[in-house]
């Protein structure tokens, strides 16, 4: 099984500024990792997503995530922020070793607040 | 871009009726999913499906629920009696392959009354 724990519920930052929203995750399998976005009123929509080779994954939107497997850690993150970025993000993992991995287990989600 | 289609996107019911929430996945996924997000809180795995048959299932997926395929581009999730905390955000989700990432579609606003 698997288990998202997202460190922050809620962040604000000023519109330009950087931020990382922070995702650490446990498994007994190896991992795929995700990111999704939900804007207000809306469905979940996919950011980036980790499945193999390179640890730095670019995403929509100019986000970016980096996977650390000795921390078991994928942290969001995006060098300039817009207004328009305000949304709920969730952290999100899958095992793919078989059986009850498959399914995406999320994170209880992190509230993005870009103020002017 | 392909989508995943739900309606309707907002239901109403009494409880104790039945309902029914439609989803068109993406036609050539093979894998499909229900999830569901109770307001404030983090979103939860219903059921998947597979090969025309459920693959796994959560322990919030009991008798009440129930979900088919019934002609190969529908995926439908029934709920036979809602009670009041059945009220929840419904999402449908479907995938090429196991782990690739699911595409979920805008959802159902579901209230129980």
């Amino acid at each position: 099984a698997q288990s998202v724990t997202q460190l922050d519920s809620q962040v604000p930052v000023f519109e330009e500024a950087p931020v990382e929203l922070r995702c650490n995750y446990s498994s007994s399998v190896s991992v795929y990792l995700f990111w999704y976005v939900q804007y207000p009123n809306q469905g979940l929509q996919l950011l980036l997503k980790y499945l193999s080779g390179s640890t730095l994954v670019k995403g929509i939107n100019g986000f970016e995530a980096e996977f650390n497997k000795s921390q078991t850690s994928f942290h969001l993150r995006k060098p300039s922020v817009h207004i328009s970025d305000t949304a709920e993000y969730f952290c999100a993992v899958s095992g793919h070793s078989g059986g009850s991995n498959y399914k995406l287990t999320f994170g209880k989600g992190t509230l993005l607040t870009v103020n002017p | 871009e392909p989508e995943v289609t739900q309606t309707p996107s907002h239901q109403v019911t009494q409880m104790g009726q039945e309902v029914i929430l439609r989803c068109v996945p993406i036609s050539n996924h093979l894998y499909f999913y229900w999830y569901r997000q109770i307001l404030g809180q983090k979103v939860e795995f219903l059921v998947s499906f597979y090969n025309n048959e459920i693959s796994e299932k959560s322990e919030i997926f009991d008798d009440q629920f129930s979900v088919e395929r019934p002609d190969g581009s529908n995926f439908t999730l029934k709920i036979r009696s809602t009670k009041l905390e059945d009220s929840a955000m419904y999402f449908c989700a479907s995938s090429p392959w196991t782990g690739a990432g699911y595409t979920f579609g805008s959802g159902t606003r579901l209230t129980v009354v």
